[in-house]
């Protein structure tokens, strides 16, 4: 079966740094998609790997390792609008994203 | 970046009747597809809305119920039929621009439907 495993809900302080992990199983393997969701709002794209290793973007940063499965979500300079849920999702060999639940990330003064 | 916008993105149905949420996308996108967000739970693939052709459901999910249209590349409607409260959820309509694993999906602000 396809499923995702992430923390259910994080807690951090501003200014800190967090790392989201995502282990996941799939059919078939295309990449996989980091978003951001903020309560009552749309996802939107954060990051996509498809090699192994890391990828920075600003104050985000986001790591892949195909043989196991794994992948993390590093956010640096914790900021309050940073709290949100953070979903992994790979994308399986039909190019369907799998989505878990994600993880809401709560970010303490 | 595509601009999808959705509309209503907000309504209140009586049980039975139906609801139709409109998507229309700034550019052409290779891929439209449609899913279902219950609040705290994870986005629920409906179908891939083809164009001009019938949609590809998922598993738990027909057209009677979901009937779905795209005329063309950047427009879909999805009507949610015969509502009942358990249809109430945000419906949000989605998009990808160039080659599925090349490109970021984008999404919509999302419809919350109450289904009284």
């Amino acid at each position: 079966g396809q499923n995702i495993d992430q923390p259910t809900e994080m807690t951090a302080t501003e200014g800190a740094i967090v790392q989201i992990n995502c282990t996941y199983q799939t059919s078939g393997f295309n990449g996989l998609f980091w978003y951001q969701q903020h309560a009552g709002e749309a996802p939107t794209f954060l990051s996509y790997n498809v090699l192994d290793g890391l990828e920075e973007k600003g104050r985000f940063s986001s790591f892949l390792s195909r043989s196991k499965g794994y992948s993390y979500l590093l956010l640096k300079e914790l900021q309050m609008k940073d709290s949100a849920s953070y979903l992994c999702a790979p994308m399986d060999s039909n190019y369907q994203l799998i989505w878990g639940a994600g993880t809401k990330l709560i970010i303490k003064p | 970046s595509a601009v999808i916008s959705q509309k209503p993105s907000r309504d209140i149905c009586q049980r039975g009747t139906s609801l139709t949420i409109q998507c229309q996308v700034d550019s052409q996108v290779t891929m439209m597809f449609w899913y279902r967000q219950q609040p705290g739970q994870s986005l629920t693939l409906i179908a891939t809305a083809n164009q001009g052709s019938e949609a590809t459901y998922e598993s738990g999910f027909v057209i009677d119920k979901f009937p779905i249209s795209r005329p063309n590349l950047t427009f879909s409607t999805l009507t949610v039929s015969n509502l009942s409260p358990e249809d109430s959820s945000i419906y949000l309509c989605s998009a990808i621009q160039g080659a599925p694993d090349t490109g970021e999906l984008f999404f919509g602000e999302g419809s919350r439907l109450t289904v009284l």
